[in-house]
């Protein structure tokens, strides 16, 4: 079984501070892993993904994220936060190992960015 | 970039009556599109996988009598909730995900808001 937890439900965050948002996953293999954005009454965007290769991972908008196995974790990260990326962050999972596309999420976390 | 519409983006129905949501793929043929369902401060939780040309793969616990799936085309899926009542109000979004790469990220359409009263 495959899932993915993210402990904050919100992280609150000053304009031009470093913004983190956690997430741990579990599968039984290797892991591709993504970070989606959600504005409100949106569908999802999305921000970055880790399939292979280097762990740490450049997205949009000047997020990126490290992909750190003894810990399995995929913290999404940008150095100088603005108002603008007040939104649901969510990280999914899906394990190269599972049969299917299905992909799992946490259960999002709410950022909030103040000027 | 790849685009997914959904239509509509929300809809108020009288329970016992039922909906169609419409998901199409823009600019990318889909053949396989995923719909989810979330409510309020939750995260997204998969229904069903709608497979162009077969029949959707469900979920444990979702009811396909209920909420019956259709991909006709390449382009297009359809969700119906049929027979709704209040506790089947909730965000639904359908998502693709564009060539058969696995690896590939989805793209959501931009969901649709359903109050059922």
């Amino acid at each position: 079984a495959q899932s993915v937890a993210q402990p904050e439900d919100q992280v609150n965050v000053a304009e031009g501070n470093p913004l983190t948002v956690k997430c741990t996953y579990s599968v039984s293999g290797n892991p591709y892993l993504f970070w989606y954005v959600q504005y409100p009454n949106r569908g999802l965007q999305f921000l970055l993904k880790y399939i292979t290769g280097d762990n740490l991972v450049k997205g949009s908008y000047g997020f990126e994220a490290e992909f750190n196995k003894s810990q399995t974790s995929f913290h999404l990260k940008k150095p100088s936060a603005l108002v603008s990326d007040s939104a649901l962050y969510f990280c999914a999972v899906r394990d190269r190992k599972a049969a299917g596309n299905k992909l799992t999420f946490g259960g999002g976390t709410r950022v909030l960015v103040k000027p | 970039g790849a685009v997914v519409s959904q239509h509509p983006s929300w809809v108020i129905c009288k329970s016992g009556t039922s909906v169609k949501i419409e998901c199409r793929s823009l600019d990318f043929q889909a053949t396989t599109m995923f719909w989810y369902r979330q409510f309020p401060k939750q995260s997204l939780m998969l229904m069903a996988t709608s497979n162009e040309g077969s029949k959707a793969t469900y979920e444990q616990g979702v009811e396909k009598d209920k909420f019956l799936i259709n991909h006709a085309s390449l382009t297009l899926s359809t969700l119906t909730v049929t027979s709704a009542h209040p506790e089947d109000s909730s965000f639904y979004i359908c998502s693709a995900r564009v060539g058969g790469n696995e690896n590939s990220p989805l793209h959501f359409g931009n969901g649709t808001r359903l109050t059922v009263t």
